[in-house]
C-alpha cells in the first residue's frame, strides 16, 4: 500500500526544546491528519487539516497543510516528557482512503 | 477517549485458522475502516465500509473480508491465517470526509 515519506525517523531532544517533523507525498490529498501513538494503543488524533495552506494549532502543537497539497508539517513547542511517542501523518485521498506515514519516534530527555 | 472499542485486545491463533475481530463505532459515525499495523510500521489500509458496503480496499488478499452492521459495528475476518498476519489490527470510525477516530487495537499473534 501507499505510504507517505515522514521525517525525521526519530528525534532525541531536551525537555523545553521545539520539535518539527514533516510529511511528503507524491499524491495530492484532500485532508491531512496528525496522530500520536503510544505503545500498545491506537493512534490518537492531534490535528486535522482540510484546506491547502491551512495552519491550525492545538495547544503547543501547530500543523500546516502544504499549498501543493502534497505535504504537511507538525511543530511541537516547549516539549515535555509526556510528548514521548510515535507521531504519524496521514493523508486522505479523493477515494476517502487514508495513507499513513512511516512515523517519527520522539524521545524527550528531562 | 474516542468512543471506538475493539475486541478482543489480544489473540493468539495457529497458522491456517480463521479469526474474527470486532469493532464498535462511535454513535453517528457511518464509515469504518480497518488497518493492519506491523511492528515498527505505520498503519496499512485494509478496507473501508460505508453504509454497510465496502467503499475502498487496500492491497490485501481476498482472505481479508469484512462486514459493517446497521448499528455501525463492524467485523474483520481473516481466513487461512499466515505467520505474517501477526500485527496490531486497528479500526477507525468517522463520517464521510471527516477525520477518523481509532480504537485501541487488537494484537493478533499467529503461531
Amino acid at each position: 500500500g501507499q505510504q507517505l515519506n515522514q521525517s525525521p525517523q526519530s528525534m532525541f531532544i531536551q525537555e523545553g526544546e521545539d520539535v518539527s517533523m514533516n510529511c511528503t507525498s507524491s499524491s495530492i490529498f484532500n485532508t491531512w491528519l496528525w496522530y500520536k501513538q503510544e505503545p500498545g494503543e491506537g493512534p490518537v488524533l492531534l490535528i486535522a487539516l482540510y484546506k491547502a495552506g491551512e495552519l491550525t494549532s492545538n495547544g503547543r502543537l501547530t500543523a500546516q497543510f502544504g499549498i501543493t497539497r502534497k505535504d504537511s508539517f507538525l511543530n511541537i513547542s516547549a516539549s515535555i516528557p509526556s510528548d514521548v511517542g510515535i507521531y504519524f501523518c496521514a493523508g486522505q485521498d479523493t477515494g476517502n482512503q487514508f495513507y499513513f506515514g512511516t512515523g517519527t519516534s520522539l524521545t524527550v530527555i528531562p | 477517549e474516542t468512543g471506538v472499542t475493539q475486541s478482543p485486545t489480544h489473540l493468539i491463533k495457529t497458522r491456517g485458522q480463521q479469526v474474527t475481530l470486532r469493532c464498535s463505532s462511535q454513535s453517528g459515525h457511518n464509515t469504518v475502516s480497518w488497518y493492519q499495523q506491523a511492528l515498527g510500521q505505520g498503519p496499512q489500509f485494509i478496507f473501508q465500509y460505508y453504509r454497510e458496503e465496502e467503499n475502498g480496499r487496500g492491497n490485501f488478499p481476498p482472505r481479508f473480508s469484512g462486514l459493517q452492521f446497521p448499528n455501525y459495528s463492524s467485523e474483520l475476518n481473516v481466513n487461512a491465517l499466515e505467520l505474517d498476519d501477526s500485527a496490531l489490527y486497528l479500526c477507525a470510525s468517522g463520517r464521510q470526509d471527516t477525520e477518523a477516530f481509532f480504537g485501541q487495537g487488537t494484537r493478533l499473534t499467529v503461531v
